[in-house]
């Protein structure tokens, strides 16, 4: 059975970083792509990073590239969201996301087929 | 940026009611569309991708369409543990963008 527990939130208050940890279980870390999605309280769902397999294909939401970093640990099949100069708006409940590759017409995107149950991060002085 | 426009944004509806869905993309984003549902303090859950592929395990009540820029997602026969609120996401380009959300609720 897939699993995905995400760990590592809290209150920090602005300027301050935070590292979110996501303990993968029932499937190869490796072969996968990770995202993580957040979800402010009454909020839509954002797109906040992905990280391919191999660790090379990388890309952030505008809003926080430059301060967050998406990093795995294949051997430890745990994926990690390191966090600096935490504003306010990044308020949210965070959630660890495997993605899976599907192909059409010669090209292949993701699905977010297994979802975390996501840790609250609260930014606020 | 892909900007993702689901209407409506919530509807009342009752237990075996047809019920759809629309999601329009700001441009083409071919059939790389997928729909998610999500109930209170849950995390979304995949139903459908590749705008019209039903996701193992979920219920054939539940179908999508579309391609290029206009998509949609039918429930045939409402159940009770439907009532929830979808949400549409492109996985054509960076940023992957979600649609807003439309809330499902009883009648």
């Amino acid at each position: 059975e897939v699993q995905l527990v995400e760990s590592g939130g809290g209150l920090v208050q602005p300027g301050e970083s935070l590292r979110l940890s996501c303990a993968a279980a029932g499937f190869t870390l490796s072969n996968f792509w990770m995202i993580w999605v957040r979800q402010a309280a009454g909020r839509g769902l954002e797109w906040v990073a992905y990280l391919g397999p191999a660790g090379k294909d990388i890309s952030y939401v505008d809003s926080v590239a430059g301060r967050f970093t998406i990093s795995r640990d294949n051997a430890r099949s745990s994926l990690f969201l390191q966090m600096n100069s935490l504003r306010t708006e990044d308020t949210a409940v965070y959630y660890c996301v495997r993605g899976s590759p599907y192909c059409r017409g010669g090209a292949c995107r993701l699905a977010f087929d297994f979802w975390g149950q996501g840790t609250l991060v609260t930014v606020s002085s | 940026d892909i900007q993702m426009t689901q209407s409506p944004s919530s509807l009342s509806t009752s237990v075996g009611d047809r019920v759809a869905i629309t999601c329009r993309a700001s441009q083409s984003i071919s059939s790389f569309l997928n729909w998610y549902q999500q109930k209170p303090g849950k995390a979304p859950k995949l139903l459908i991708y590749a705008a019209s592929t039903l996701q193992s395990g979920v219920p054939s009540r539940f179908s999508g369409s579309g391609s290029g820029t206009d998509f949609t997602l039918t429930i045939s026969s409402l159940q009770p543990e439907d009532f929830a609120t979808y949400y549409c996401q492109q996985g054509y380009s960076s940023p992957l963008t979600f649609g807003g959300g439309t809330k499902v609720e009883i009648k």
